[in-house]
């Protein structure tokens, strides 16, 4: 396994740019999941896939973010008209299986600053 | 829904002493209990989860967490810690089923000194 891989590392943008950040799963992880990681705080949950099909999303997803996963591997957030509460760290994960038991994988993070 | 309290929010140690990282949880249904570790500049790494059997579980790196019930509770522990150790620690907690995703505390960010 490679690990879960996310790019770009960092972004800084102005205010009201759009954004969008790609996320690379461990190979054969059907799971994908996206957190935001802001600072004093553990992550929370954004929205997860099972293959290709998007089954949650969190009411911290405002209309302005959109997850795709379209062919059921890498995955990419995008966030239109940046706020700077968007700043923060967005980290992607996967798992292996239906069964919430199993591991979540990380990757490094995207940390964004708007400015 | 459930939520997960990490009480402290830093734990200052000196090398070779023990330490405890506390976690208690809330939910209205059964949940699997993780423990990961996040050193400087890295993504998230899990350390152990309880999913169920011996509520005792340990990590390769000498950690252990007991899962207790009773109390909600699922500490991390370590006999001896060592300078490497410096790290944030999350405590997290996911349904056993169902549609749902990891739900993570605060952090506690233990400091080894030397």
């Amino acid at each position: 396994d490679t690990g879960v891989s996310q790019n770009p590392r960092h972004k800084i943008t102005k205010r009201g740019q759009n954004v969008t950040f790609r996320c690379d799963p461990i190979s054969e992880h059907n799971r994908l999941y996206w957190y935001r990681q802001t600072l004093g705080q553990g992550p929370e949950f954004l929205t997860y896939f099972q293959n290709e099909a998007q089954l949650e999303k969190s009411r911290l997803l405002s209309d302005r973010f959109s997850a795709e996963r379209p062919k059921g591997s890498f995955s990419t957030l995008e966030i239109q008209r940046t706020e700077q509460g968007d700043s923060a760290m967005y980290l992607c994960a996967s798992s292996l299986g239906d069964s919430t038991s199993e591991t979540q994988y990380f990757g490094p993070g995207t940390r964004l600053l708007v400015l | 829904a459930q939520s997960v309290t990490q009480l402290d929010s830093q734990v200052p140690v000196f090398e070779e002493a023990p330490v405890e990282l506390r976690c208690n949880y809330s939910s209205s249904v059964s949940v699997y209990l993780f423990w990961y570790v996040q050193y400087p500049n890295q993504g998230l790494q899990l350390l152990l989860k309880y999913l169920s059997g011996s509520t005792l579980v340990e990590s390769i790196n000498g950690f252990e967490a007991e899962f207790n019930k009773s109390q909600t509770s699922f500490h991390l522990r370590k006999p001896s810690v060592h300078i490497s150790d410096t790290a944030e620690y999350f405590c997290a907690a996911i349904p056993t089923s169902g549609y749902s995703t990891l739900t993570f505390g605060k952090g506690t960010m233990l400091l080894v000194s030397p």
